[in-house]
């Protein structure tokens, strides 16, 4: 039972365009959401994060958007550039229950051409 | 501020064998955890540790234990080794709090032969 999915295995985007990666969860005890950037044999980095009180935050050049009703959210990145190509994994977790436990989806890799 | 260590990064062991992958958590986390990363799986939670204890557990058989030291450093051990035991084994440290993030180290790479 894939709780966290990511149907995009693969994302191509100009550079200077803006990216939007999509993820989809299924477990309504999900009240914390991540965003991970992960490069070959390194671990995931912590990109931004978002509480499920909250349908929007920002960070620089990310912006995460939670919709609870859909049980959906995205990730996007304006502009684009070619060093942010890498492999993206969102995440969520039930805090109350497990803080340490995160449920990751399968990832999506972004490539941004020059 | 250093982050999330782990050593060592590489490993090759053969079936049956055991080993101890070890991590130092970023200064001042106090929760410690563990996943799988595999091409068929994904990353897959192990166990979760929080002031020497374990605090959750994933869907892995008993030859994954882990344990945790009062300076917060952990430890996981694999014991019998499989072939399919061959992933990148991560540790992530966080404050265990409701706006902390899990930070990751570069992982160990495990190789089974």
């Amino acid at each position: 039972d894939q709780q966290v999915k990511q149907n995009s295995p693969s994302l191509s985007v100009q550079e200077g365009r803006i990216s939007i990666l999509n993820c989809d969860y299924t477990n309504s005890m999900f009240d914390y959401f991540l965003w991970y950037k992960k490069y070959p044999a390194e671990g995931p980095t912590f990109l931004i994060s978002i509480s499920s009180i909250k349908d929007k935050n920002e960070d620089g050049r990310f912006t995460v958007f939670l919709n609870k009703s859909a049980k959906h959210l995205s990730l996007h990145i304006v502009p684009s550039q070619p060093g942010d190509s890498a492999v993206y994994f969102c995440a969520a977790s039930a805090r109350g229950t497990s803080y340490g436990k995160l449920t990751f989806g399968q990832g999506t890799i972004l490539t941004v051409h020059p | 501020k250093a982050g999330v260590t782990q050593t060592p990064r590489y490993l090759i062991k053969t079936r049956g064998q055991q080993v101890t992958l070890s991590c130092s958590p970023i200064s001042g986390h106090r929760s410690v955890s563990w996943y799988q990363q595999t091409p068929g799986q994904g990353l897959q939670f192990l166990f979760e540790y929080f002031s020497e204890t374990q605090r959750n557990k994933g869907n892995f058989p008993g030859r994954f234990s882990g344990r945790q030291f009062s300076n917060s450093r952990s430890e996981m051990n694999v014991s019998t080794l499989e072939l399919g035991d061959s992933a990148l084994y991560l540790c992530a440290s966080s404050f265990r709090d409701n706006n902390s993030p899990l930070h990751f180290g570069n992982g160990t790479r495990l190789t089974v032969t």
